[in-house]
């Protein structure tokens, strides 16, 4: 099976712009969820969406959204970039409902400048 | 206070040495424990999972859980210069609930 994937694997953009980050989970996982990674904040938990419906939200302004469509893949957008907003973007995906076990892509690294 | 605790190192140590790993968490809801490995330009990957308190073994890796002083700790034996990574402690409640990270541990074992 192939793993987790997410695109594109490198971003640099510029503050005030949006960014739309695209995540493909296992085949048959229906949980995707996202993660920001910083050297000062480490993983901090983004949002989890199952069946395209968003079941947990972590604490972060309303400027990150994502969503989920039916074949599970996912994606999430940032608007207005900050500089702070340069982090290691991970994305990761169950193996079934309410499982511990969770799969993690590669990451995208966004460079805000 | 974060919920979980963990020395973000750097840590360095020679071929061959244990390794100690640790973390604190504070909030009693969690029941699962898991250690993530992270090498460098990769997403983590699940190492050794458990729930109960005690230890598990697997190969030259032991956690060790300790519920009573909300205490978590990864042990490696025999260390080897492909160990060094990023290791990270997770923990999550009972649910479909998020996992909650510490701050991850940079290792390196010198050859």
């Amino acid at each position: 099976k192939a793993g987790v994937t997410q695109t594109p694997r490198y971003l640099i953009k510029t503050r005030g712009q949006q960014v739309t980050l695209s995540c493909s989970p296992i085949s048959g996982h229906r949980s995707v969820s996202w993660y920001q990674q910083t050297p000062g904040q480490g993983l901090q938990f983004l949002f989890e969406y199952f069946s395209e419906t968003q079941r947990n939200k972590g604490n972060f302004p309303g400027r990150f959204s994502g969503r989920q469509f039916s074949n599970s893949r996912s994606e999430m957008n940032v608007s207005t970039l900050e500089l702070g907003d340069s982090a290691l973007y991970l994305c990761a995906s169950r193996s079934r409902d309410g499982s511990y076990e969770q799969y993690f892509g590669p990451g995208t690294r966004l460079t805000v400048t | 206070q974060k919920e979980v605790e963990q020395d973000p190192g750097p840590l360095s140590v020679p071929e061959g040495a244990i390794v100690s790993l640790n973390c604190t968490y504070s909030n009693s809801a969690f029941q699962y424990f898991m250690w993530y490995r992270q090498y460098s330009r990769k997403g983590p990957e699940l190492l050794m999972y458990t729930y109960s308190s005690g230890n598990k073994e697997d190969g030259r890796f032991t956690a060790q859980v300790d519920k009573s002083s909300k205490y978590i700790s990864l042990f490696i034996r025999d260390s080897q210069p492909s160990d060094s990574a990023t290791y990270l402690c997770a923990t999550q409640a009972p649910g479909n609930t998020p996992l909650v990270f510490g701050k991850g541990t940079r290792l390196s074992v010198i050859a």
